[in-house]
């Protein structure tokens, strides 16, 4: 059963430029987690997002939760070559369910 | 330093030969899981387990079983593979559920 759907399912950019990846989801969540992937490597955990929560921010990262709309962003200020990879939101009910991830390309 | 385990990283056999993966996390975490991940399809769970002896099918458990016997270790067995579980499959634990997991590095799997 797919939870979290991410939008785009792919975007390109130049390095020093921002990426805005979404997710959206179906039911009630208790939380959002946003994972990176690099290449056929184990996932990484970047931020949990709580349900009463709005807004966080991790280093370059900032996550936003609007649970009336369901969804979520995930914004990557100045990216780098080495963020390059897939990004994917996970939903957290009574499992944590991933969504199908957006493959970000940044050229130097 | 804390990580999750996986073996083996890589492996190819044959359609009916049973097989184990094994995984080992040494960050004392309560819940273990597993999922396989498929182009265009993301990771679906497998299997998961709250804690020792309690195991619960994700939303793809066809085909596997999974034991967990000691706190550290999740298993994933395949009693006799088929070419559809050719995949990559990825363990993770976390201290409970609703908190951040901690992936191993995969293990990519073939069934001829």
């Amino acid at each position: 059963s797919q939870q979290g759907e991410e939008d785009p399912q792919a975007l390109s950019i130049q390095e020093g430029e921002n990426a805005t990846m979404n997710c959206s989801y179906k039911t009630s969540i208790n939380n959002l987690q946003w994972y990176r992937q690099n290449s056929g490597r184990g996932l990484v955990h970047l931020i949990l997002i709580r349900s009463n929560e709005r807004e966080k921010h991790s280093g370059r990262l900032r996550v936003t939760l609007d649970t009336s709309k369901k969804s979520s962003s995930l914004l990557i200020t100045a990216s780098r070559a080495a963020d390059t990879a897939s990004y994917f939101c996970a939903t957290n009910t009574d499992k944590l369910i991933f969504g199908t991830g957006t493959r970000l390309q940044v050229f130097p | 330093e804390a990580q999750v385990t996986q073996n083996p990283r890589y492996l190819i056999t044959v359609t009916g030969k049973k097989l184990t993966v094994t995984c080992s996390q040494n960050m004392n975490h309560e819940y273990m899981s597993w999922y396989r991940q498929d182009p265009g399809l993301g990771l679906r769970q497998i299997y998961y387990s709250m804690n020792v002896e309690v195991t619960d099918k994700g939303d793809v458990p066809e085909g596997y079983k999974v034991s967990r016997k000691e706190k550290r270790n999740f298993p994933l067995i395949l009693e006799s593979p088929s070419p559809n579980q050719t995949s990559l499959y990825f363990c993770a634990s976390s201290q409970n559920l609703p908190q951040e997991q901690y992936f191993g590095p995969g293990t990519r799997l073939t069934v001829t």
